[in-house]
């Protein structure tokens, strides 16, 4: 069965610095894709990145970028130059052969001035 | 960028009614749409898949008929929470896919949130 984990229930960050968020996985799947959403107090969700199972190189998007391992089964979202509108709740997903886009716990992540 | 709309945004029903919440792609054909329910500081958890012309298939736990969800066409579909109670409360979210995969983008509604006193 596939499974996400996200440690990290609560992260800080400063402004204009970095931030990784952690996202482990476990599927039998060879093929299975990877996700980031954006989930800001108005509860929509954003998607932000994705990453595939066969792609060699790690995603990036902007600011974002997937730090993808596969032998490790993580696939940590990293933020570049933080913003104050980055402030929100980050979810790790998952979809494989089921056809179904499984989520993490969530990481909400607090942007300090 | 593909549109998924929801209607209505929030909702406040008395207990032992039924609430109906609609799910729309506006600019693509969603062959499967997907229902989601969320409660306060948690995660998203998967209701149920639906895809057009067919039964909905439900995840385990989800009463089918506490949750009717109907995919009557390529860009609707409706989730009915029937005889709905307080802890039915909840943000309900839908998502649409044009087509099934793992490498497919699912594109989410903006939510409902569903209050029942």
């Amino acid at each position: 069965a596939q499974k996400i984990t996200q440690t990290q229930p609560g992260m800080f960050v400063q402004e204009k610095e970095a931030v990784t968020l952690d996202c482990t996985y476990d599927t039998s799947d060879q093929s299975y894709g990877l996700f980031w959403y954006k989930q800001p107090s108005s509860g929509e969700m954003i998607f932000l990145i994705y990453q595939g199972s066969y792609d060699e190189q790690n995603a990036t998007e902007g600011r974002y970028s997937l730090n993808f391992q596969k032998a490790r089964k993580s696939a940590n979202l990293v933020i570049s130059a933080s913003q104050l509108g980055d402030s929100a709740m980050y979810f790790c997903a998952m979809k494989d052969s089921s056809y179904k886009l499984i989520f993490g716990s969530g990481t909400r992540l607090l942007v300090r001035p | 960028g593909a549109v998924v709309s929801q209607h209505p945004s929030r909702v406040i029903c008395k207990s032992g009614t039924s609430v109906k919440i609609e799910c729309r792609s506006l600019d693509f054909q969603a062959t499967t749409m997907f229902w989601y329910r969320q409660f306060p500081k948690q995660s998203l958890m998967l209701m149920a898949t639906s895809n057009e012309g067919s039964k909905a298939t439900y995840e385990q736990g989800v009463e089918k008929d506490k949750f009717l969800i109907n995919h009557a066409s390529l860009t609707l579909s409706t989730l009915t929470v029937t005889s709905a109670h307080p802890e039915d409360s909840s943000f309900y979210i839908c998502s649409a896919s044009w087509t099934l995969g793992a490498y497919n983008e699912q594109f989410f509604g903006p939510g409902t949130r569903l209050t029942v006193l």
